[in-house]
């Protein structure tokens, strides 16, 4: 058990460029959750997927937003045009189905983050 | 909506004393609920939960938490605080009406003086 990876740890970008983060989980997990972490607060959930499937997303998500799973192992998430609000800590995390989608679930394993800096 | 609140933002404690993180939560049902550390720069690492049955439950690391469901609290405890623990630790809640996501408390930063 390799645990959840992230890369790049760190990126600084200049306003209005893209950036892309990826994410690889727990090789056993089918779901994976993005989370956003701004200095001072807890991390606020992004989006959900199950397998290849994105089911849920925040209305934080706007649509400079876009997050992908295509095989349903690692994962992306791209930020288009970035603004200096975007600056945060990107966590992923990811947990089993359980038993008939009970509590389990919510047992998510987070990886290290990638630390966004838009100057 | 629900919401989880920490109401310590900072905590200091000596090491070797007890330690109690308070956390209240507010949902409609009966919550899942955890507690994640983190330490400077780095992601979560899961203390310890609570889907249901005993409400005294046991976690890594020496860590212990209480679900009173009367005051809506998961409180953390420690009976003797290391060095080590100094980090920030958050509580966070799952309920099956919420979905699928955790919602976080905006976390406790503990300092541990020698």
């Amino acid at each position: 058990d390799t645990g959840v990876s992230q890369n790049p740890r760190h990126k600084i970008t200049k306003r209005g460029q893209n950036v892309t983060f990826r994410c690889d989980p727990i090789s056993e997990h089918n779901r994976l959750y993005w989370y956003r972490q701004t200095l001072g607060q807890g991390p606020e959930f992004l989006t959900y997927f199950q397998n290849e499937a994105q089911l849920e997303k925040s209305r934080l998500l706007s649509d400079r937003f876009s997050a992908e799973r295509p095989k349903g192992s690692f994962s992306t998430l791209e930020i288009q045009r970035t603004e200096q609000g975007d600056s945060a800590m990107y966590l992923c995390a990811s947990s089993s189905k359980g038993l008939a989608g009970g509590p389990m679930k919510y047992e998510q394993y987070f990886g290290p983050g990638t630390r966004l800096t838009v100057t | 909506a629900q919401s989880v609140t920490q109401p310590d933002i900072h905590i200091t404690v000596s090491e070797g004393a007890s330690l109690e993180l308070r956390c209240n939560y507010s949902y409609g049902a009966t919550p899942y609920l955890f507690w994640y550390v983190q330490s400077p720069g780095q992601g979560l690492q899961l203390l310890l939960k609570y889907f249901s049955g005993d409400t005294l439950v046991q976690g890594i690391k020496g860590f212990e938490a209480e679900f009173k469901r009367s005051q809506s609290s998961f409180n953390l405890r420690k009976p003797s605080v290391h060095w080590s623990d100094a980090a920030e630790y958050f509580c966070a809640v799952g309920a099956q009406e919420y979905g699928n996501k955790l919602v976080f408390g905006a976390g406790t930063i503990l300092r541990v003086k020698s």
